[in-house]
Formats: C-alpha cells, sequence, structure tokens
C-alpha cells in the first residue's frame, strides 16, 4: 500500500536555526497538508498546497514557514527562525480528489526538538 | 464547519465492542462523517467516512441515524492494539483540499 514519507524521524535544533522538514506524498496524489501536534494537544492544520502554490493557510503559518515543492516528488516545509514554542510533531498529509478531501493520509511525522 | 462533541475518554476490556458517539447537531446537507484514528507518536490514519444510516469496513462500522445529528463509531472485539484516540470530524468533502479540523478526540484505552 503507498504511504507517506516524511525525513528526518527526528530533528534536533537551537533556537534561531532553520529547518526542513521533508515528506514524499502518495505519488498520484494533488493536494498535499502540513499538520502540526504540540505534545499532549491538538492536532493542528499549518497549510495547503495545491497546484505549486499554496490553498490557504492558518494563522500558525507565519513568515517564518515556506513550503515548497522542489522536483515534483518531493514537499518540504522550512522554518526560518525556529522558535522554542516550534517544538512539535510536523505531520505531512496528502489526498486524491478522487476520494474526497476528508480522506487524507499522513506520515510517520518528524519530531522537531527547538533547544 | 459543523461542531462536533465526543466523550474525552474510555475504557474497554479485551474482546469487548466499543462505541463512541459523536455529536454534530449543526450539520450541513452536503457534509460528511469522517472518523480519524490516532495512534502515540504516530499521524492520524483515516478508517471510516459516511453519509447517513451504516457503513461498515475491515475495522470499523459507521452508524448515523435519520437526522445526521449525531454518529457512533462501532469496533468489533476490540483488541490492546486499538488504544489509541479516535477523532470525529464532519464538513463537507467535495470541497476541494479542505484542512482538516481535528478536536480532542476520544482517548480510547483497552485493558486486558
Amino acid at each position: 500500500e503507498p504511504e507517506v514519507t516524511q525525513t528526518p524521524s527526528h530533528q534536533v535544533t537551537q533556537m534561531g536555526q532553520e529547518v526542513i522538514l521533508r515528506c514524499v506524498p502518495i505519488s498520484n496524489h494533488l493536494y498535499f497538508y502540513w499538520y502540526r501536534q504540540i505534545l499532549g494537544q491538538k492536532v493542528e492544520f499549518l497549510v495547503s498546497f495545491y497546484n505549486n502554490e499554496i490553498s490557504e493557510k492558518s494563522e500558525i503559518f507565519d513568515d517564518q514557514f515556506s513550503v515548497e515543492r522542489p522536483d515534483g516528488s518531493n514537499f518540504t516545509l522550512k522554518i526560518r527562525s525556529t522558535k522554542l514554542e516550534d517544538s512539535a510533531m510536523y505531520f505531512c498529509a496528502s489526498s486524491d480528489w478522487g476520494r474526497g478531501s476528508y480522506e487524507q493520509y499522513f506520515g510517520p511525522g518528524t519530531r522537531l526538538t527547538v533547544t | 464547519l459543523a461542531k462536533t462533541t465526543q466523550p474525552i475518554s474510555m475504557d474497554s476490556y479485551e474482546g469487548q465492542e466499543v462505541n463512541i458517539t459523536c455529536s454534530h447537531n449543526n450539520i450541513a446537507t452536503n457534509d460528511y462523517i469522517t472518523w480519524y484514528q490516532q495512534f502515540p507518536s504516530q499521524g492520524p490514519r483515516f478508517i471510516i467516512q459516511g453519509y447517513k444510516t451504516k457503513v461498515t469496513n475491515e475495522v470499523a462500522s459507521l452508524f448515523i441515524p435519520a437526522d445526521r445529528k449525531s454518529s457512533t463509531l462501532s469496533l468489533p472485539r476490540v483488541s490492546l492494539s486499538d488504544t489509541a484516540v479516535y477523532y470525529c470530524l464532519v464538513g463537507d468533502i467535495n470541497s476541494g483540499n479542505t484542512p482538516l479540523v481535528f478536536g480532542k478526540g476520544t482517548r480510547l484505552s483497552v485493558i486486558a
């Protein structure tokens, strides 16, 4: 069964550093998403991406964040200058129009720890 | 998006059937009901979706009464590996790349 993959599984960085989280969505999917989950809290939407542009973004997704699909397979989330409060699990997801937008496939996540 | 209410937690013994009910009083005509499961330190996983009456797959059943103001996720004969958080989401699945809005979900603990 095809699946979403994410790398790295765990990233430790110092405050103020830039990090790039990588995702490979399911190959025939057209819609891509990033979510995050702070330890013990809800899964929160960050951004959705379709046709090489951002479709929607939440208030969390400020100027420190950016997304890119550089080569037709990878989907990346960049945080330019990390803050302590960016420590969380970051999940990438993808979906296929044919199955409807609520059937999203999530990756295993990247645990980001900012020290 | 319709607001949903579900129990914060439930406990069950192995082998029992578990029913988790979700209330969604302001569900709209085009809305579907979708359930996700999340194991610790993993991403949410889609398990079932329905519009009305009953839907069954290899994992669970979903019961939706005629007024659609609530729904019940039924897990037959749970095992320890069903310990997870279960989320009920309600929305129009045909509205493009809709971001999912997760609540706190129901934390199911299965006891041996």
